[in-house]
């Protein structure tokens, strides 16, 4: 099956520093990425969609300068947190679809960012 | 903008209680798909439903799409405990590269 592999799962960081966030998919080729953000017990928020070799597309409301996201390859896209603050705390998830499938996400494992 | 409304939000059942969760969208959907967040977890696809009507089903999970393509659900027969977490309903509309529009999810509690 297609496997995407998120890292780090858990991350502590102080307020004001950057966090980034990497997503993997380890075999299959993600064409679309996607980023979401779940709050506890809630469902998923997406933040923003990004192809390959091309700017993402944020959700409306999500600012675009605090969530960067990178999608260099085929295989990878980083979401990178920038000046964090504690309302930032949440559990973020990527997802990918890929050439090959029929339309369905696989998601990573997800990272819990505790901002302090 | 589009929307998918599921309902219930939560349900407890005792063990071996059937349970439905069901998903509803104003527009025709190209297609609908089911997801399933184990508590801690990430969501994992279990299946997608494209044509109207059409029913699936795995052992004892079954998945319907509505014959207007507007609604879904899914139905578990004789719960299990392992059955708990947040069953998420997803649906496409139109095609090309819309994203996939989430429901809120319906968190299920099997009580032993």
């Amino acid at each position: 099956g297609a496997v995407v592999s998120q890292h780090p799962s858990r991350v502590i960081c102080k307020s004001g520093t950057s966090v980034k966030i990497e997503c993997r998919s380890l075999d299959f080729q993600a064409t679309t990425m996607f980023w979401y953000r779940q709050f506890p017990k809630q469902s998923l928020m997406l933040m923003a969609t990004s192809n390959e070799g091309s700017k993402a597309t944020y959700e409306q409301g999500v600012e675009k300068d605090k969530f960067l996201i990178n999608h260099a390859s085929l295989t990878l896209s980083t979401l990178t947190v920038t000046s964090a603050h504690p309302e930032d705390s949440s559990f973020y998830i990527c997802s990918a679809s890929g050439i090959g499938f029929t339309g369905e996400l696989f998601f990573g494992e997800g990272s819990r960012l505790t901002v302090l | 903008g589009q929307q998918v409304m599921q309902i219930p939000q939560y349900q407890h059942v005792q063990e071996g209680e059937d349970f439905t969760t069901y998903c509803n969208s104003s527009t025709t959907l190209s297609n609908i798909q089911w997801y399933k967040q184990r508590p801690g977890g990430h969501p994992v696809f279990l299946i997608q439903l494209v044509k109207s009507g059409e029913v699936k089903k795995q052992k004892r999970l079954t998945f319907q799409f509505g014959e207007a393509k507007k609604n879904s659900s899914l139905h578990i027969t004789a719960t299990q405990t392992t059955d708990v977490g947040t069953y998420f309903c997803a649906g496409y509309f139109g095609s090309g590269n819309t994203p996939l529009v989430f429901g809120k999810g319906t968190r299920l509690s099997v009580i032993a």
